[in-house]
């Protein structure tokens, strides 16, 4: 079943706002990543994180992946309208030795949305 | 193709009844991997294929799923006897190698089991 617990599940943004979500697991994630999707299309990859520590910019979006390796924090600044959507958190445990899929376990999903 | 390519985009189908969805993933790509989305829920892993290795299918739910890559190329998952908790959206994926960088996803299939 799902082990990544996101948060919030949704938030309304205002244009030029700061927002931030994040991502804590029970287990450990060698790689962390965080997409976003627009209805009716499949997730799109916005930032990779590899290593614990690391700190990583993608335009208005930073990321973290936690020291643990149990958490990640996805920050947007400076809000616009098409940001827009669901944000999705994926953990990767990444098997060097055995292709053991490198499967991606998802979180629930941020919706954001415009304030009215 | 220019990027992973599903159909059909859109499913209905009556309860008991066989379907069929097809991926045919970015050229080159030797990973292909099937996940289901459903309403308002995070993605949950399905099956993996990984060149001419055994697939992992240790996600599917049941055994009226299966899947199956031919070629190396195109993928079909097929649910037979469909049941109202398969009505999902259906998305596949694919990587270079073993996606340690993420992957792309196609739009998916919607399926609706009336």
């Amino acid at each position: 079943g799902q082990q990544l617990n996101q948060s919030p599940q949704s938030m309304f943004i205002q244009e030029g706002e700061d927002v931030s979500m994040n991502c804590t697991s029970s287990s450990i994630f060698n790689t962390w990543l965080w997409y976003k999707q627009d209805p009716g299309e499949g997730p799109v990859l916005l930032i990779a994180l590899y290593k614990a520590g690391e700190l990583t910019s993608n335009g208005r979006l930073t990321a973290q992946f936690g020291i643990t390796r149990k958490d990640s924090f996805l920050n947007i600044s400076a809000s616009i309208p098409s940001d827009v959507g669901i944000y999705f958190c994926a953990g990767q445990k990444v098997f060097w030795v055995k292709a053991a899929g490198n499967k991606l376990t998802f979180g629930g999903g941020t919706r954001v949305l415009v304030k009215p | 193709g220019a990027g992973v390519s599903q159909s059909p985009s859109n499913k209905v189908t009556e309860k008991g009844k066989d379907v069929e969805l097809r991926c045919d993933p970015i050229s080159g790509h030797t990973a292909l991997y099937w996940y289901r989305q459903s309403l308002g829920q995070g993605l949950e892993f399905l099956i993996y294929f990984q060149g001419n290795s055994a697939p992992d299918k240790s996600g599917l739910p049941s055994d009226r799923f299966s899947a199956e890559r031919t070629g190396g190329s195109v993928s079909t998952l097929t649910i037979q006897r469909t049941q109202q908790e398969d009505s999902a959206v259906y998305l596949c994926a694919s990587s270079r190698n073993r996606g340690w960088r993420g992957y792309t996803f196609g739009s998916g299939t919607r399926l609706t089991v009336v």
